[in-house]
């Protein structure tokens, strides 16, 4: 079974810092990491895919990058739209999909 | 664009079974290309994946809960359903669907966009 571990678990940040977001694999995924973002009281939304492909309409500061074990999720200037929750995700042929215990970004 | 909308009971009593509809505009479902999940959120926690559907019927359920889950797709109204049979206060979430986009061959999948969710509470 593959477990997704996030690190920190709460980041406190201010406007305009630059966010490092840590997500790693109990054993190989190769790319196959998808990262998400979830604001209070909605549901989560696609950030990344296959560790470093931006979702449509996502916005330059997010970058995905990573593969087999370590991935990590920066973005590069927080926006006050930024505070939220991260996830990252992981598909595997005989469990499915798992998430990450995720990983809180709040306002310093 | 794709929207998802769930609906279903907001109260459902322990032992019974929960049933669940998600109605998918913007794309049909019979045109494949896609799974299309269930996916749970307790109160304050993170996400469990629950299971996903092809538009032949095709599907997938996490392990975890396969015996007591059972899906099912109408392409003629564009929506796909959940039961969860006996369920139990653990049960209490916030219930999401969402496309699937899965490579079935390879270890890939992600879930883009998701329905709103609707909290179901499971009482005694």
């Amino acid at each position: 079974e593959i477990v997704l571990t996030q690190s920190p678990a709460t980041l406190s940040l201010s406007p305009g810092e630059r966010a490092t977001l840590s997500c790693r694999a109990s054993q190989s995924v190769s790319t196959y990491l998808a990262w998400y973002q979830q604001k209070v009281g909605q549901a989560p939304r696609l950030l990344i895919y296959d560790a470093s492909n931006r979702a449509t309409g996502i916005p330059a500061r997010f970058r995905g990058s990573g593969s087999g074990t370590d991935f990590t999720l920066t973005i590069s200037s927080l926006e006050p739209d930024d505070f939220a929750v991260y996830y990252c995700q992981q598909r595997s042929n005989w469990q499915g999909f798992t998430f990450g215990p995720g990983t809180k970004v709040d306002i310093k | 664009q794709v929207q998802l909308q769930e609906s279903g009971p907001g109260l459902v009593k322990a032992s019974q079974t929960l049933s669940l509809t998600c109605r998918v505009s913007g794309v049909s479902i019979g045109s494949g290309g896609h799974y299309w999940s269930w996916i749970r959120q307790h109160p304050g926690k993170g996400l469990e994946w629950i299971g996903c559907i092809y538009y032949s019927g095709s599907t997938y359920y996490n392990p975890s809960l396969k015996s007591r889950v059972s899906m099912s797709v109408d392409t003629s109204k564009n929506q796909f359903s959940l039961k969860l049979t006996s369920v139990t206060a653990a049960d209490t979430a916030v219930y999401y669907c969402a496309r699937t986009f899965v490579m079935v061959a390879i270890g890939d999948g992600w879930f883009d966009p998701w329905g709103q969710g609707t909290l179901v509470t499971v009482s005694s």
